[in-house]
C-alpha cells in the first residue's frame, strides 16, 4: 500500500532563501507523482508533475526531482517569495487513471 | 473558462439532512474524482470513476453515493449526514492517455451542525 510522506510539517525561511521541500514514498512502482500548492481556504493548484521516466520537471522558480529508486521527490523553490507562503502538497500515482495518493503537506511561510 | 467547478462553495445543514453536490469538467477528461479534506487538512481519495467504472475506497460509508450523468459531471450524494462528515470536498479530474495529471476544483466546505 502506497505512503506519502512530506518532511518537514512546516518550514519558516526568510525571503530571497533558497529551499527545499522533501517528499518520500514507499512503493517505488509509481506511475506519476504530483505537486500541488495550495492556499488556506483555497483549492489545490497543480505545481508540477513528473511522470515515473523522467528524473526532474522545472517551471519558473520550481524545480522538482524524481528518483523512484529511493523513493523520494524534492522540490527546490529559489530566491523564495512572500507569495511563496502556502502548504505544499506532494501526491503519488500508481497507475494511469488511479487516485493520487497524498503526503500530509509542508506548510511554508516566508517572511519578508 | 472554469476547468473544474463544483457548486455549492459552501453548505452548511443540520444532522440527518440528506445533501448534494454537483461537479463539472469542461477539460474533456475520462476520470472523475472525489476527495475528502478532513480537519487535519489532510487529502484522502473518496471515489474514482473512469467510463462508467466507479472505484469505490473502502473506507467510505455506504451514505455517500457517487452519481455521473456523463462524462463531465460526477455528483456526490450524501445521505443522513453526520458531523464528522464535515470536511472539503474536492472534485478532480484527469485524462488517462494524457499523463493523468489530475486538476482540481475550488472545494465544497461541508459544515454539519
Amino acid at each position: 500500500k502506497q505512503e506519502v510522506t512530506q518532511i518537514p510539517a512546516a518550514l519558516s525561511v526568510p525571503e530571497g532563501e533558497n529551499l527545499v521541500l522533501n517528499c518520500s514514498f514507499t512503493d517505488s512502482a509509481i506511475y506519476n507523482l504530483q505537486w500541488f500548492r495550495q492556499d488556506p481556504g483555497k483549492g489545490l493548484t497543480s505545481l508540477l508533475l513528473i511522470q515515473s521516466s523522467q528524473r526532474e520537471q522545472t517551471s519558473g522558480r520550481l524545480n522538482a526531482s524524481l528518483d523512484k529508486s529511493s523513493g523520494r521527490s524534492t522540490l527546490y523553490i529559489a530566491a523564495s517569495q512572500p507569495g511563496d507562503s502556502a502548504t505544499y502538497l506532494c501526491a503519488a500515482r500508481n497507475q494511469a487513471g488511479t487516485a493520487l495518493i497524498f503526503g500530509k503537506g509542508t506548510t511554508l511561510s516566508v517572511s519578508s | 473558462d472554469t476547468a473544474v467547478s463544483q457548486t455549492p462553495k459552501y453548505l452548511v445543514t443540520q444532522m440527518g439532512n440528506d445533501k448534494s453536490i454537483k461537479c463539472e469538467q469542461n477539460l474533456g477528461h475520462d476520470t472523475m474524482y472525489w476527495y475528502k479534506q478532513d480537519s487535519k487538512k489532510f487529502l484522502k481519495i473518496m471515489f474514482s470513476y473512469n467510463n462508467k467504472e466507479l472505484i469505490i475506497n473502502e473506507t467510505v460509508p455506504n451514505r455517500f453515493s457517487p452519481k455521473s450523468p456523463d462524462k463531465a459531471h460526477l455528483n456526490l450524494h450524501i445521505n443522513s449526514l453526520e458531523l464528522g462528515d464535515s470536511a472539503v470536498y474536492f472534485c478532480a479530474s484527469s485524462d488517462r492517455d494524457r499523463g493523468s495529471e489530475q486538476y482540481f476544483g475550488p472545494g465544497t466546505r461541508l459544515t454539519v451542525t
